[in-house]
Order: structure tokens, then sequence, then C-alpha cells
């Protein structure tokens, strides 16, 4: 199983600026996604993190919006930028070798005041 | 895309009690997980079962593939089952998985 970290663990922003979360694997894994969770909801994929090139984002996310970088088989980020009160959520990062079992962080809970 | 849908939305149970939860999905699927996620927010892996029968301790999952369900059995439930249960499964068009709505539970003591 993957052993999945995520710093920081929790934030409170004030509207307009961003912030990068990052996501550490303790091995190296071929996918890594990022999801969100909104107060009381289900998770929504955000994107795919492509190592090497760039993220394939699901409808309804943009890369200009949440820019994502991977530079290895083991590390990703997430930012979120101009951030609203709307974007107040948990955000996952998650990871999987192939098509196999797939492993979450604790996430990081984000407060957009 | 491939729809995921999970009953019941809530359930509460006294201690001790069994249920089911059920996860339909709408097409044929590489894969299907169930988790948990406690009350702290931490997902927990508890079954990866495409198809099949797993147990594990309290906890057992069946997924038929063909008929495109899954469920998951608690039995003998306790309080520190309480959260919120996910399916989540991968369509056979990519690798993306995508979750269902969830089940919420509440063991009373």
């Amino acid at each position: 199983s993957a052993v999945i970290s995520q710093k920081p663990s929790r934030d409170i922003c004030q509207r307009g600026t961003s912030l990068t979360i990052q996501c550490q694997v303790d091995s190296q894994v071929t996918m890594m996604f990022w999801y969100r969770q909104q107060p009381g909801q289900s998770l929504t994929l955000i994107a795919t993190a492509n190592q090497g090139s760039e993220a394939t984002y699901e409808s309804g996310f943009v890369i200009d919006k949440f820019p994502i970088s991977r530079p290895n088989l083991t590390f990703s980020t997430l930012t979120v930028s101009n951030m609203s009160p709307e974007d107040s959520s948990i955000y996952l990062c998650s990871a999987r070798e192939g098509r196999n079992e797939q492993f979450f962080g604790p996430g990081t809970r984000l407060t957009v005041l | 895309g491939i729809q995921v849908e999970q009953s019941p939305p809530d359930l509460i149970l006294q201690e001790g009690a069994n249920s089911t939860l059920r996860c339909n999905f709408s097409d044929s699927v590489n894969n299907l997980q169930w988790f948990h996620q406690n009350p702290w927010g931490q997902l927990i892996n508890l079954f990866y079962i495409p198809s099949g029968t797993k147990q594990n301790g309290r906890l057992s999952a069946t997924t038929v593939a063909t008929e495109r369900y899954s469920l998951l059995y608690i039995s003998s439930s306790q309080t520190t089952d309480s959260g919120v249960y996910f399916c989540a499964v991968e369509g056979t068009g990519g690798f993306k998985t995508i979750f269902g709505a969830g089940t919420r539970l509440f063991v009373k003591a």
C-alpha cells in the first residue's frame, strides 16, 4: 500500500490569494490525482497529475485556477489560485499503481475568508 | 460518464445491529473500492473488489459485476463504525475513479 502525506494539513487564507498544496507518496506510482470535497459532499475529481506533462482536468476545472505540477513519480502540487470563499473545501491527493487499489492522503482543509 | 448510486443515503443503527449498504453503477467497471471516511475526514480503504466476495473481520463485500452492483455488509456494528461509506468505481474507458454520494452511518451506543 502507498502512504501519502500532504502539506499543509489545514490553512485559512484571504480572498484573492493563492495556496499551494504538496503531496508526497512513499513509493513511485504511475497515477496521481487531486480531488475536492466540499462540506457535506462526496469527492469530486479535479485532475489527473501527469508526470512530465500537463495535467488532465475534469469538466468544470481549469488550469488557470488549479495549476498542477508533477515533477517525478512520487510528488505533486496543487495550487488554488485567486481564492474565493467558494473554494473552501478539503483537497485530497490520491495515488495508484496501474489499475490497482487507490490510496488517499489525509487531505488539506482550506478555509477562505 | 459512469454513474454511481449509493443507498441508503443515511442510516442510524443501534450498536450490535447488522446493515447492508448498496452501490449501483451504470456501466462496466475495471475496479470498485469501498472506503470509510471517519469523523476526522481520513479515507480508509476497506475493500478493493471489482468482482466476487471478500471478508475482513466484521465487514464483508460482494460485487456482482454482471448485474452492476456491490454490497457492503457490516455485522455487529460498533460506534467506531460511524462515518461515511463511499463506493468508488473506475469505468472501462479510462483511469478515473468516480465516487458515489456516500452512505452516512451513525451507530448509537
